[in-house]
């Protein structure tokens, strides 16, 4: 069955660079969920979307942003980037209401290494 | 605020013997619990979740968990561990923020599962 695409596996950074993190959902899934997990931590949540729209933020720092496109696929893009923010980005997709009940399906991960 | 604990960083035990993973959470009405697992470098994958129903729930991998209302628990249990479940393990509930929408998890700790020889 068809996973969750994340993209690119790995990306190293300089400090104050930018970067773009892709994700490509379940084929019909149409809600996407975006995660942030430090070494040795646990997953947090960054923020969401539902059919195209943000529909919850969690611990997003005001340098990232996030958006949804037509063909429900997402992009998380950090800018001004920290050594902090080196963690395994992680993305899921559900099908559904968009709410608590979805099953989110997490993608391999994106690990952002920043020197 | 909605947290799940996992009290257990650490759990070692023989490759056959059972197991039990503890989880509990803290949530002001109906949680929505999930228990995923994660291989070194790996994404996370979904053993089983609890929504309502009956609260004894079975999963992928010959893995169960059992929602006790009454202890606020939702603990993953396995009658006879594998050399490959050696992970790590990480229960999560479905946090609601304000506005609804898809709710982002909020996950435990984790615990890192050992399996002896």
């Amino acid at each position: 069955a068809a996973g969750v695409i994340q993209s690119p596996r790995h990306l190293i950074k300089e400090k104050r660079e930018t970067a773009t993190l892709k994700c490509y959902p379940i084929p019909r899934h149409d809600t996407v969920y975006w995660y942030q997990q430090g070494p040795g931590q646990d997953p947090q949540f960054l923020i969401s979307f539902y059919e195209k729209m943000q529909s919850d933020k969690g611990s997003i720092p005001d340098r990232f942003s996030a958006q949804q496109f037509s063909d429900y696929h997402s992009e998380l893009n950090m800018s001004s980037l920290e050594l902090g923010d080196s963690a395994l980005y992680f993305c899921a997709s559900s099908l559904g209401t968009g709410g608590s009940t979805d099953t989110q399906y997490f993608g391999p991960g994106t690990r952002l290494t920043v020197l | 605020a909605q947290s799940v604990t996992q009290p257990d960083i650490h759990i070692t035990v023989s490759e056959g013997a059972s197991l039990e993973l503890r989880c509990n959470y803290s949530y002001g009405a109906t949680p929505y619990l999930f228990w995923y697992v994660q291989s070194p470098g790996q994404g996370l994958q979904l053993l089983l979740k609890y929504f309502s129903g009956d609260t004894l729930v079975q999963g992928i991998k010959g893995f169960e968990a059992e929602f006790k209302r009454s202890q606020s628990s939702f603990n993953l249990r396995k009658p006879s561990v594998h050399w490959s479940d050696a992970a790590e393990y990480f229960c999560a509930v479905a946090q609601l923020y304000s506005g609804g929408g898809a709710d982002g998890l909020t996950f435990g700790k984790g615990t890192h599962l050992i399996i002896q020889p």
